[in-house]
């Protein structure tokens, strides 16, 4: 069965800084994907960034980037240059890939952020 | 179009209502997805409509019944809830290939 973890409940950082969440992954599929979520206390769930698993080179966007170690199942989120906006619930998850047209996303419990100024 | 729209955004039921959400996205995402989010937790799927057909039902309690009358819509049907009922509820689309995976901003339901 796959599995997400994510062992920081809590993190803070210092506004301009950059932070690392921290997300180990098992699966048996050699084809999968791995996501990373913002959740503000709105309740909306913000997608960041993905990596599939055959991807050659570690996801980028903007302030946002995935550090993929396939051999050590690690996909960490790095968020450069912290902003106070970026203080939220962030998620890791998986993506369980059906044949019938459709995938489910396995989470883990999340790392809550605080940027502090 | 990029968006997932949910309504309403809080919703406040009586254990004897009956109540729906209502989901919408015109990005021609042909998978539709109903998530439960209870406080300090992460979603949990409920039900996965591929093709407007319902695909996975998570042993999701009758009192929950999901429809998806086009590609386009989803609803989720409430009736005689419990207070634990009490929870966020996301609804999300995506490809069949699983790519622009999607989250509305949910409904916040309270039962009392």
């Amino acid at each position: 069965a796959q599995k997400i973890t994510q062992t920081q409940p809590g993190m803070f950082v210092q506004e301009k800084e950059a932070v690392t969440l921290d997300c180990t992954y098992d699966t048996s599929d050699p084809s999968y994907g791995l996501f990373w979520y913002k959740q503000p206390s709105s309740g909306e769930m913000i997608f960041l960034i993905y990596q599939g698993s055959y991807d050659q080179q570690n996801a980028t966007e903007g302030r946002y980037s995935l550090n993929f170690q396939k051999a050590r199942k690690s996909a960490n989120l790095v968020i450069s240059a912290s902003q106070l906006g970026d203080s939220a619930m962030y998620f890791c998850a998986m993506r369980e890939v059906f044949s019938g047209g459709y995938n489910k996303l396995i989470f883990g419990a999340g790392t809550r952020l605080a940027v502090h100024p | 179009d990029t968006e997932v729209t949910q309504t309403p955004k809080h919703l406040v039921m009586g254990m004897t209502n009956k109540k729906s959400l209502k989901c919408e996205q015109h990005m021609g995402h042909r998978a539709m997805y109903w998530y439960k989010q209870k406080a300090k937790k992460p979603p949990e799927l409920m039900f996965v409509y591929s093709y407007e057909k319902l695909s996975i039902n998570e042993s999701v309690p009758s009192r929950f019944s999901p429809e998806c009358p086009n590609s386009s819509l989803l609803n989720l049907h409430l009736h005689a809830l419990q207070p634990e009922d009490s929870a966020l509820y996301l609804c999300a689309s995506s490809q069949a290939t699983g790519d622009g995976y999607t989250f509305g901003s949910g409904t916040r339901l309270t039962v009392v």
